[in-house]
Order: C-alpha cells, then structure tokens, then sequence
C-alpha cells in the first residue's frame, strides 16, 4: 500500500550542527507535504509545508527540500538548538484520490546534545 | 489567539465507563479531525467532519463516535473504553481538506 516512511528514526547532534531528517514517500499522487514538531505530550505543531509544484521551501532555520523524481522529502534545520529536540514527522496529503487524507510518517526522533 | 483547544489534557476512566472528549476551535475551519496517538507511533486518523459531513476511517471500531454540533466545538465518544483504548488523543483542525491542519494539545487518555 501507500506508505510515508522515514530513513532514520533518530538523530543526534551537537548544539549549533545543521540536522537533515529524510523521508520517503510513495503515492505519486500526493501534492502537498508538511512537516510538524512533536515534544513530549504535546501535540504535533506545524513546521514548514511545501506543494508538488516546489522543490524547496526556506522558513525561519528550516528548509524543505522535495525531490519528486525519487520521492524523497527532507528537513534541513540549521543551527540546531536544544529546544529543537522532539520527534519529527513527515506527512502527505494524499489528494482527491484518498480523500485528501493524512498520512504520517514513523517519526525521527531528533536529540540535540549541549 | 486562535487556536485548537481541546478538554480536559488528561483523563483517567475506568474500563467499559464512557468518557467524552472535547476540541474546540477559534480558527472557524471547516474540517476536524480525530486521531488516536500511542507511543511512539504516528498518529491514527479515526474520524474527520467536514462541515456537518461525518466520514469514518474504514479501520476505526464502532466503539469510537463523534459530534460535531457546531463548527466550533467536536467530541469525541467512547463508549466503553478498553485498556487497548489509552492513548493521546489529538485533535486537529483545517480550512479545507487540502489545507493545512493544526492540532491541539491532544488529550492523554488512562484506562484503568
């Protein structure tokens, strides 16, 4: 079936190193991609989204990067801080076809040392 | 500020005693969403309305339902919680279906 998975379920840096957290997708179909934060016991929040038309996306130390042609997303944050320590999903809209369902990734749980 | 609320943060039932969860949301979306989170696990659609419109996620047991009496304010029904039952329970909101969705603070479920 449909799937969004992702590379690697941790990570570990050091304080002020740039992190890079991948993610494959599989429904070619799907057209828009968001990236959320989730800390502990705390809901998921909204990072960055990027559309099919895109293939690279900047917010405020974050960077999208879409790669249609292999299907592959990543999250670039730069100079990681120790408050970006959480888990990271990615998720697809999967359009009309899955009536415009969500689906999630497995989570990387990103730790960032002092 | 608007935003997704959702009551009460954390809730402890008994097995098989019904319990109710709330979402409510200043952001006037159109479509709410339900979903099921255990540890260390992505979260799990059960439900979602659009609008008045309920859809149900094909997987999602009959002993989970969900109201929407107006658009700000979602529950989430349980009718009698199993211990399979405890988990964060999120809920989230977006203008459209193909938008953006923003998630509450999620509700920490215990059955006991």
């Amino acid at each position: 079936g449909e799937s969004v998975g992702l590379h690697l379920p941790t990570l570990s840096v050091q304080e002020g190193d740039n992190s890079i957290i991948n993610c494959a997708y599989s429904n070619s179909a799907s057209d828009y991609f968001i990236w959320y934060k989730q800390e502990s016991g705390k809901g998921p929040q909204f990072i960055i989204d990027i559309r099919s038309n895109m293939d690279k996306r900047q917010g405020q130390r974050v960077t999208v990067l879409l790669n249609k042609t292999v299907k592959h997303l990543s999250l670039q944050i730069a100079a990681t801080q120790p408050g970006d320590s959480a888990v990271y999903f990615c998720a697809e809209n999967g359009g009309w076809d899955s009536n415009y369902k969500l689906t999630f990734g497995k989570g990387t749980l990103l730790t960032v040392n002092p | 500020d608007a935003m997704v609320i959702q009551n009460p943060r954390y809730q402890v039932t008994q097995f098989g005693k019904p319990v109710t969860l709330s979402c409510s949301q200043t952001l006037n979306h159109n479509v709410m969403y339900w979903y099921q989170q255990k540890s260390s696990q992505a979260p799990k659609l059960l439900f979602h309305y659009y609008d008045k419109d309920f859809n149900n996620e094909a997987d999602t047991p009959d002993n989970f339902q969900s109201r929407r009496p107006n658009t700000s304010f979602c529950f989430l029904d349980i009718r009698s919680p199993g211990l399979g039952d405890a988990a964060m329970y999120l809920c989230a909101t977006s203008r459209e279906r193909a938008d953006t969705q923003y998630f509450g603070p999620g509700t920490r479920l215990t059955v006991l």
